[in-house]
């Protein structure tokens, strides 16, 4: 059974602190891992798209990268805007997504 | 691009009526839909998939007949909570996937509240 995990689970960083949040799965077949940011009362917002171990993607304060049981979401610098819930998800082929709890990230002013 | 619409974004009803929440895809085809529920502090949990033309598939205890999902065009889903009731206030989460990419995309959600 594909299963996603995350951690932490609640985050606090002053603004310009960077630090990394952790995507764990175990998938049989990875189609792909993805990345989504969802702000409090609103749809998750895709961020990235990891399809081979190795791989890295950037957005602004934001990198992915992906290993073959985890991925990292690295925020370098983050700014109070970046307050949000991280999702992070698997889907192998033929199957559906499969999401983890999230990361409830805070950046404090 | 990619963008997915979903309507209303809240609704308050009366126990005992159903409530249609719509899905569309703005600017893509969508092959596939999916509907989630979403308890506060808590993941997505996916309801049903759904294909253009094609009946819905549930999730293992999630009731077909109580949530009604319509796949009637490649860019309109909908979802019908019907005989409504208070345990069936939730967050609401539609998403589409275009057939050439992996990703999906989601709407705004809808507060549903039953009273």
């Amino acid at each position: 059974e594909d299963q996603v995990t995350q951690s932490p689970e609640a985050l606090r960083l002053q603004e310009g602190e960077s630090s990394s949040l952790n995507c764990s799965y175990t998938v049989s077949g990875l189609r792909g891992l993805f990345w989504y940011r969802q702000d409090p009362g609103k749809g998750p917002e895709f961020l990235f798209t990891l399809y081979s171990a190795g791989e890295e993607k950037e957005k602004e304060r934001l990198k992915a990268t992906l290993t073959k049981k985890e991925s990292f979401l690295h925020i370098t610098a983050p700014k109070p805007e970046d307050s949000a819930t991280y999702l992070c998800a698997v889907r192998a082929y033929g199957q559906n997504f499969v999401f983890g709890p999230g990361t409830r990230l805070s950046v404090l002013p | 691009g990619a963008v997915v619409s979903q309507h209303p974004s809240w609704v308050i009803c009366k126990s005992g009526t159903s409530v249609k929440i719509e899905c569309r895809s703005l600017d893509f085809q969508a092959t596939t839909m999916f509907w989630y529920r979403q308890f506060p502090k808590q993941s997505l949990m996916l309801m049903a998939t759904s294909n253009e033309g094609s009946k819905a598939t549930y999730e293992q205890g999630v009731e077909k007949d109580k949530f009604l999902i319509n796949h009637a065009s490649l860019t309109l889903s909908t979802l019908t909570v019907t005989s409504a009731h208070p345990e069936d206030s939730s967050f609401y989460i539609c998403s589409a996937e275009p057939g050439h990419t992996t990703e999906a995309f989601f709407g705004q959600g809808t507060r549903l509240t039953v009273v």
